[in-house]
């Protein structure tokens, strides 16, 4: 299993421009999140979905978007990047519920800088 | 809301020695979870320890164990026996449902 894969590792985007952060898992995972990890900061939830076709805001989700067509993919859209964007994009994926101890597997992170 | 603190932004262990890093967290649920992540120089997060909110006893895994004291909402990671890969960012976490809300970190230096 590759677990949860991330693409691209590395980008700088111009302000204004638009990209979508790719995310896959291969584990059957019902549930997916996207984190941003700024610097010297702890993860802060973007969204989340807990199956394909629902999607939910976490705590951050202002100037991003998500879609669910499949229970493997979920991926982030960024509409008009801006400076704040610059970040560590983290996408993880459970089983199920949290508070049944099912750990978040996390992607290796997407590095992403809005100049 | 819910809300993670983790007052150590650094500390500096002797290799071999015993560790505590500091989590106290608030929340008026009930049923929640507690997380600890690993997060190495190459960034990426690797899953630690869990602790359920109703369970009696503290949790372990190998050289980890998770102080549980739910009356003072504290949730301490102790490390055993510190090897150098220990050296990484340590963060804590709570979760109900499908959501994580993460402390800032404790930075942890093994020095030889």
């Amino acid at each position: 299993n590759a677990g949860v894969t991330q693409t691209p590792k590395f980008r700088i985007l111009k302000i204004g421009q638009s990209m979508t952060l790719q995310c896959t898992q291969d584990m059957n995972h019902n549930y997916m999140y996207w984190y941003r990890q700024d610097p010297g900061m702890g993860l802060k939830l973007i969204y989340y979905s807990v199956g394909a076709g629902i999607t939910d805001k976490g705590e951050v989700p202002n100037g991003y978007n998500v879609s669910r067509s499949t229970t493997e993919d979920f991926p982030l859209r960024l509409e008009l990047a801006a400076p704040s964007q610059t970040s560590v994009y983290f996408c993880a994926s459970s089983y199920s519920r949290l508070a049944q101890n099912n750990e978040q597997f996390f992607g290796p992170g997407t590095r992403l800088t809005v100049l | 809301a819910q809300k993670i603190t983790q007052t150590q932004p650094g500390m500096f262990v002797q290799e071999k020695e015993a560790v505590t890093l500091d989590c106290t967290y608030d929340t008026s649920d009930q049923s929640y979870g507690l997380f600890w992540y690993k997060q190495p120089s190459s960034g990426e997060m690797i899953f630690l320890i869990y602790q359920g909110s109703y369970d009696e006893q503290n949790a372990t895994e190998g050289r980890y164990s998770l102080n549980f004291q739910k009356a003072r909402k504290s949730a301490n990671l102790v490390i055993s026996a510190s090897q150098l890969g220990d050296s990484a960012m340590y963060f804590c976490a709570m979760g109900r449902a499908q959501k994580l809300v993460f402390g800032q970190g404790t930075r942890l230096t093994i020095n030889p």
